[in-house]
């Protein structure tokens, strides 16, 4: 059984970047795929992107190209999403999902990333 | 991109009512669609796979169908804890979009 534990909240300056972490425990974490889905105050769901670690290479949703990152590492079991270029736009919860046995069937905590001046 | 389109955006029916979701998508996808409730304040669940496979511990009140490019989330009776917004997503490849949502609520 696969449970995961997300960083805490986070309050960032405009043009600053924000990096969350996504602990994994249980499962074989290297066939997982790794996603990182958002959600601003009172909106849906918005894909960003994801990783499968056994491959190292990161798929992104074309609205975050450029300024998104999302790593994995095996030997501490933990996912990471950096964004860049923060905008007051970006202020959402932040959730990491793993997909095991296709759809988002594992979910984290949800972290919140407030960009406020 | 594959748009996945929802209808509607909102419903309120009453206790015991018959309620139905529907998500388009604009190009064929097979039966690569999944269905998530989230209550106020938690987290997405995943409630359906597949277009049609219920999820362990999932009541049978809520069934899905269809494929390629139609699919319909039902709820057969409407229980007061089935308020939520109900959301479906693509998963055949990326980009992995949802739905923009629908928000069952309780006459």
């Amino acid at each position: 059984q696969v449970h995961l534990v997300q960083s805490g909240a986070e309050v960032k300056k405009p043009g600053s970047s924000v990096k969350v972490s996504c602990k994994a425990s249980g499962g074989t974490f290297s066939t997982y795929i790794f996603n990182w889905v958002r959600q601003a105050p009172g909106q849906g769901l918005e894909w960003m992107g994801g990783i499968i670690p056994m491959f190292a290479r990161g798929n992104y949703a074309q609205n975050f190209q450029g300024r998104l990152t999302v790593t994995t590492d095996e030997s501490t079991r933990t996912a990471y999403m950096e964004l860049s270029s923060l905008t007051f736009d970006d202020t959402a919860i932040y959730y990491c999902v793993i997909a095991v046995a296709g759809a988002f069937d594992v979910w984290g905590q949800g972290t919140m990333v407030s960009v406020s001046s | 991109d594959i748009q996945m389109t929802q209808s509607p955006s909102s419903l309120s029916a009453s206790v015991g009512d018959r309620v139905t979701i529907t998500c388009r998508a604009s190009q064929g996808i097979s039966y690569y669609v999944a269905w998530y409730q989230q209550k106020a304040g938690q987290v997405p669940k995943l409630l359906i796979s597949a277009a049609s496979t219920l999820q362990s511990g999932v009541p049978s009140r809520f069934s899905g169908s269809g494929s390629g490019t139609d699919f319909t989330l039902t709820i057969s009776s409407l229980q007061p804890e089935d308020v939520a917004t109900y959301y479906c997503q693509k998963y055949n490849n990326a980009p992995w979009t949802f739905g923009q949502g629908t928000k069952v609520e309780v006459k």
